[in-house]
């Protein structure tokens, strides 16, 4: 039971670098999430797609963008990478959009930007 | 705007004590609420969730929450804390659109670490 798959696990970058994190599901979900997870904030949304080829922005999309592949992976691109995007990144899916639905989480992506 | 308000970073119990984590909400429209639990070094894990159903809601591993509107909580509870539970629980609220109702995204707190003593 893979569930949600992230890669990679950990990863440091110097600024400016670009990155992209991987995610793929194989719960056959309509829906997926990338949030990020910085001490005393929570998790704060980044962007989402809830469905196969629409994405919209969340709360903290600045310096980001996203693809959403096809059904089962979600991509999320750094593009020049900042000390502010240091955080640990946590992929998502559900299997639709809806204010009822329980997410899956992947086991996250802790990134270093030096 | 909507917001989820946890009280207490850090809370410590001892083994077999009652685990109390609280949560409190702000929304305009009827809230869809969760609580999520995370282990160290994975993701988040859905414990239970509210959707007006019942306002006691039972989740996994003995947990439960209590809805009361009059207070805007929904606060966590369980009767006997166990080493095991030694973990960060977050609470969340269905984000508002902004057309009124709720979104199928989630705003979350900003979570409370659980200690348990032995």
């Amino acid at each position: 039971n893979a569930g949600v798959t992230q890669t990679p696990k950990f990863q440091v970058l110097k600024t400016g670098q670009s990155m992209t994190l991987q995610c793929a599901q194989d719960m056959n979900h309509n829906s997926m999430y990338w949030y990020r997870q910085d001490p005393g904030m929570g998790l704060r949304l980044i962007y989402y797609s809830a469905s196969e080829g629409t994405t919209d922005k969340g709360e903290v999309p600045n310096g980001y963008n996203v693809s959403r592949l096809n059904k089962r992976e979600f991509s999320l691109r750094l593009e020049s990478a900042a000390p502010s995007q240091t955080s640990v990144y946590f992929c998502a899916s559900s299997l639709r959009w809806g204010v009822n639905e329980k997410l899956f989480f992947g086991s996250g992506t802790q990134l270093s930007v030096l | 705007a909507q917001s989820v308000t946890q009280l207490g970073s850090h809370v410590s119990v001892s083994e077999g004590a009652l685990v109390l984590l609280r949560c409190n909400y702000s929304s305009s429209v009827p809230p869809y609420l969760f609580w999520y639990v995370q282990y160290p070094n994975q993701g988040l894990q859905l414990l239970l969730k509210y959707t007006s159903a019942a306002t006691l809601v039972k989740g996994i591993n003995d947990f439960e929450a209590e809805f009361k509107k009059s207070e805007t909580s929904f606060h966590l509870t369980k009767p006997s804390a166990h080493m095991s539970d030694a973990a960060e629980y977050f609470c969340a609220v269905s984000k508002q659109s902004n057309y009124g109702g709720s979104q199928g995204n989630l705003i979350f707190g900003k979570g409370t670490k659980l200690s348990v003593k032995p």
